[in-house]
C-alpha cells in the first residue's frame, strides 16, 4: 500500500529534550510538509521541502528543525528551544510543488512534553 | 500570503439537518480544496474547485466556487454520524503551499 507513515503514534518527553519524529512516504511524491494542530485549531505549517536537500521555514518554525536527506523521508526534530511543543504533529506530501494536486496526510504524532 | 476565513468555527446539528460551511478570502483563488478530518484522525482531501462558479457534488456533499473566486462553500444534505469531524479548507499560496483555515468542527445529535 502506498502513503506515509509516521511514528511513533503517542510520544512522552521530558522538558528540555530534543525529540525527532518520523514521516515516511513510498508516493515518490517530490514534496513533503509538516504541519501542527493545536486542540481545536487549524494547521500551521512548520516546514516544507519541494526536493530532496532543500527545505523552507513554515509560519512557525522557531524551535524545530528538519532534514530530507532521501526523496521518502522528512524528519522533524522539535527542539528545547521550543517553547510549547505539546502538541499534533502531521506530516504530508503532495506529488510535486508546481501543480495544484491534493495533500496526503500521515496519521500524526501526538507529543506530549512533561 | 495569502489568508483565509472559515465560518463558522463550530456547529452543532440534528441528524438529518443540513450543514453549510463557508471559506472566504479577500483576494482571488486560484483554486481551493477542501478536506475533512475525523476526531482523533488525520486530513483526508475530499475535492478541488479551480473553475469560476464550480459546482461539484460527492452523494450528499455538495462543493461550490464563487463566480469572483473568493469564496466556496460545503453543503452537506441530510446529515448523518458519520459525517461527524472538522472541515477544512485550503488554498495554494504560489503554487508552493497550501494555507488551511481555521475549521469548522461539525457535531451531530443522533
Amino acid at each position: 500500500d502506498g502513503g506515509i507513515t509516521q511514528s511513533p503514534k503517542y510520544l512522552f518527553r521530558k522538558e528540555g529534550q530534543n525529540v525527532t519524529l518520523s514521516c515516511e512516504q513510498n508516493l515518490n511524491h517530490d514534496a513533503m510538509y509538516w504541519y501542527r494542530q493545536d486542540p481545536g485549531q487549524g494547521l500551521r505549517l512548520i516546514y516544507y521541502s519541494h526536493i530532496v536537500n532543500d527545505f523552507q521555514k513554515g509560519d512557525i518554525a522557531e524551535g524545530y528543525s528538519v532534514s530530507r536527506e532521501k526523496k521518502e523521508s522528512f524528519p522533524l526534530t522539535v527542539t528545547s528551544a521550543q517553547k510549547n511543543p505539546t502538541a499534533f504533529y502531521l506530516c504530508a506530501s503532495r506529488r510535486d510543488w508546481s501543480s495544484y494536486n491534493e495533500q496526503f496526510f500521515g496519521p500524526g504524532t501526538r507529543l506530549t512534553v512533561l | 500570503g495569502q489568508q483565509v476565513m472559515q465560518i463558522p468555527q463550530y456547529q452543532h446539528v440534528q441528524e438529518g439537518e443540513d450543514f453549510t460551511t463557508y471559506c472566504n478570502s479577500s483576494t482571488t483563488l486560484s483554486n481551493i480544496q477542501w478536506y475533512k478530518q475525523r476526531p482523533g484522525g488525520h486530513p483526508v482531501f475530499l475535492i478541488q474547485l479551480v473553475k469560476s462558479g464550480e459546482v461539484k457534488k460527492q452523494k450528499r456533499l455538495t462543493f461550490q466556487f464563487g463566480e469572483a473566486k473568493k469564496n466556496s462553500s460545503l453543503h452537506i444534505t441530510a446529515t448523518q454520524t458519520t459525517d461527524v469531524g472538522t472541515y477544512f479548507c485550503a488554498v495554494d499560496q504560489g503554487a508552493q503551499k497550501l494555507v488551511f483555515g481555521q475549521g469548522t468542527r461539525l457535531t451531530i445529535n443522533p
